[in-house]
């Protein structure tokens, strides 16, 4: 979508390694957030921000930490990469009425 | 806490025949609920959604789903499928009232569509 874009598209990765993703809009909302989608699971909620610099859990956060020192990026850290990180991350963004919009996606395998 | 179930993990329909995906949800208060559809390498894209009044809702390509408090649903319908319908359609809630408004997702309906 226009007003989301997500980097990298794909990376791959050591494990053991640190790996950051980003996500960047240009709507100027609020709300953003992260996901992973594993076959089977769904889309499942990593952190999500409320604001600049207000971030908190979703439900699978361990091996994950996030930042947002600007309204329109929100960057996704995995501080030491592991084989159960690899999957597809999604970010998102919601404005009013929870109109939420979805990035591209991002594919991460760490080898 | 919410939660999202999609009873059925891949379908499969001929094209021109009708559709129904199921999807159930566990919240004690209003929910919104979503239909997002994704293509395969593709993003999601919003199909509808509700968040009060009629509980039938109209959607983009010809979808429609209809909320029953009751049963605790909100399945999503189509009259007669198109080949391009073939994708992952995922069922989300959203407590009602919240101020940060976290999508819980179920786990995903595959629909593969037969010529």
């Amino acid at each position: 979508d226009a007003g989301i874009t997500q980097s990298p598209r794909h990376k791959v990765t050591e494990t053991g390694t640190p790996v950051t993703l980003r996500c960047h809009q240009t709507e100027n909302h609020r709300y953003m957030y992260w996901y992973r989608q594993d076959p089977g699971h769904g889309l499942r909620l990593i952190h999500y921000s409320y604001g600049v610099k207000d971030t908190d859990k979703g439900e699978v956060s361990d091996g994950y930490s996030v930042s947002r020192s600007k309204t329109e990026d929100f960057l996704l850290t995995l501080e030491s990469a592991t084989s159960s990180q690899t999957s597809v991350y999604f970010c998102a963004i919601s404005g009013q009425n929870y109109g939420y919009t979805f990035g591209s996606g991002t594919r991460l395998t760490v080898v | 806490a919410q939660s999202v179930t999609q009873p059925d993990i891949h379908i499969t329909v001929s094209e021109g025949a009708s559709l129904e995906l199921r999807c159930n949800y566990s919240y004690g208060a209003t929910p919104y609920l979503f239909w997002y559809v994704q293509s395969p390498g593709q993003g999601l894209q919003l199909l509808l959604k509700y968040f009060s009044g009629d509980t039938l809702v109209q959607g983009i390509k010809g979808f429609e789903a209809e909320f029953k408090r009751s049963q605790s649903s909100f399945n999503l319908r189509k009259p007669s499928v198109h080949w391009s319908d073939a994708a992952e359609y995922f069922c989300g809630l959203v407590a009602g009232g919240t101020s940060y408004g976290k999508l819980t997702f179920g786990q995903g309906t595959i629909l593969t569509v037969h010529p």
